[in-house]
Formats: structure tokens, sequence, C-alpha cells
């Protein structure tokens, strides 16, 4: 148990659409990243925040944007859903200072 | 770039018996940290044992070891006495140590080992 939820589990989409997903940290996590799995395929990193605002970013499309709220909380938002777009997108938070990433459960995205 | 090979894409193992492994990795960097991940079936990607880079020991954590090379830029993952809870995905990852305000916190993942024990 990492401290670290994201929501909704599964998602189902279609393409074109746009979708938020959500990731809530442990308290005082102000370094959230976010990070795609294909199917097979080990994590992509799509973009980090740090206090609130974007400080690094994958090679992703600006299609693929996020927030950070000041409770610890941060979304993805992806426009423009692409059938590619289907993975497990995965949020990690961390303390600052530390050097551990903690993991969310993921969600599953599925674009039709 | 960094970039993390990870070239076993299975493995298997008999419990209670040993398995290693392997993964390499490129970085001009001289100060980074590496990472073993586990990613069972539930997704939940949990952290099995660090090594910073500057260190020469390698990092321990009860059955689970590392070897690690840095000339040879090798961060390979030994497990002894093998669990049935041991069957998962494994990723190896990289993360730089420069950077300031919290953006060297990017993780760049190999591609992954599936481990299968065996009763």
């Amino acid at each position: 148990e990492t401290g670290v939820t994201q929501s909704p589990t599964h998602l189902i989409k279609t393409r074109g659409q746009q979708v938020t997903l959500r990731c809530s940290s442990q308290s005082g996590h102000n370094t959230v990243s976010w990070y795609q799995q294909a199917l097979g395929q080990g994590p992509q990193f799509i973009f980090q925040y740090y206090r609130e605002e974007e400080n690094g970013r994958g090679n992703f499309p600006p299609r693929f944007s996020g927030l950070q709220f000041p409770n610890y909380s941060s979304e993805l938002n992806v426009n423009a859903l692409e059938l590619d777009d289907s993975a497990l997108y995965l949020c990690a938070s961390s303390l600052p200072g530390t050097r551990e990433q903690y993991f969310g459960p993921g969600t599953r995205l599925t674009v039709t | 770039a960094q970039t993390v090979t990870q070239s076993q894409p299975e493995m298997s193992v008999q419990e209670a018996e040993t398995v290693t492994l392997s993964c390499t990795y490129d970085t001009s960097e001289s100060d980074y940290y590496l990472f073993w991940y586990k990613q069972p079936p539930s997704r939940q990607m949990i952290l099995v044992i660090r090594q910073e880079a500057y260190k020469q020991q390698n990092a321990t954590e009860n059955r689970f070891s590392v070897n690690f090379q840095k000339a040879a830029k090798s961060f390979s993952l030994k497990i002894s006495d093998s669990q049935l809870g041991d069957a998962a995905m494994y990723f190896c990852a990289y993360r730089g140590g420069s950077g300031s305000g919290g953006s060297n916190y990017k993780l760049t993942f190999g591609k992954g080992t599936l481990l299968t024990v065996n009763p």
C-alpha cells in the first residue's frame, strides 16, 4: 500500500473524445509524475508536476496535459483520444528530497 | 538520452531456487539512481530495491540483492529462495541525480522481465 490512489480503475472512451484521470497523493508529496504503460511495455514518462507547475515532459503531444492541486491531488487530461492512447496510466508521487516514487494502482484506459 | 535494456523477456525459477534478472543501461551522467520495480497482475508498481551510483556496496533487501557494475553499466537483480509470491513482471529503472526543484524524478524503464515461479 503506497497511499497513492487513482480513479477511475477502468475507463472506456471513443476515439476523438476527451478524458480526465485523477490521482491523489500522500500529504506532503509535492512532486507527481504520470506514466503511460502500453500492453507488454515498460512505463513511459509523460510529464511531471512540482508545486503545481509542469517541470518536465516526455515525448508526448500537447493534447496530453495535466494539473496539480494544493491538496496533493492531480489530473491527467487527454484530448482528441486516439486508439493508441489505450494503455495503463500510472501516477507516482514523491516527497521532497527523497529518491523513491510511490505509484498508484493505475487507470486502464481503452479507446474504441 | 538514457536507455534501459532488459534482454530477458521471460524467466522461470523453481520455488526456493535462485534467479538473476539482467539489466543494462546507458547514460553520460555520473550521478544517478537505479531501481528494480515489481508489477504483479494487480498492476501496482512496487519498489523492490534501490542503488545509488555513488555507492560501491551492492544494495540488499532481504532475499533481494543487486550486482551493480558501474563501469559495465550493468545492474542485475538476484532473488534468493524464490517464493510463489515473487511471480510478477520486473522492471529495471533509471533516474538521473541532477536537476533541481523536483525535475529529476523522471524514471526511464526497461521493457520488463516476466518472472514465473514454479512450485
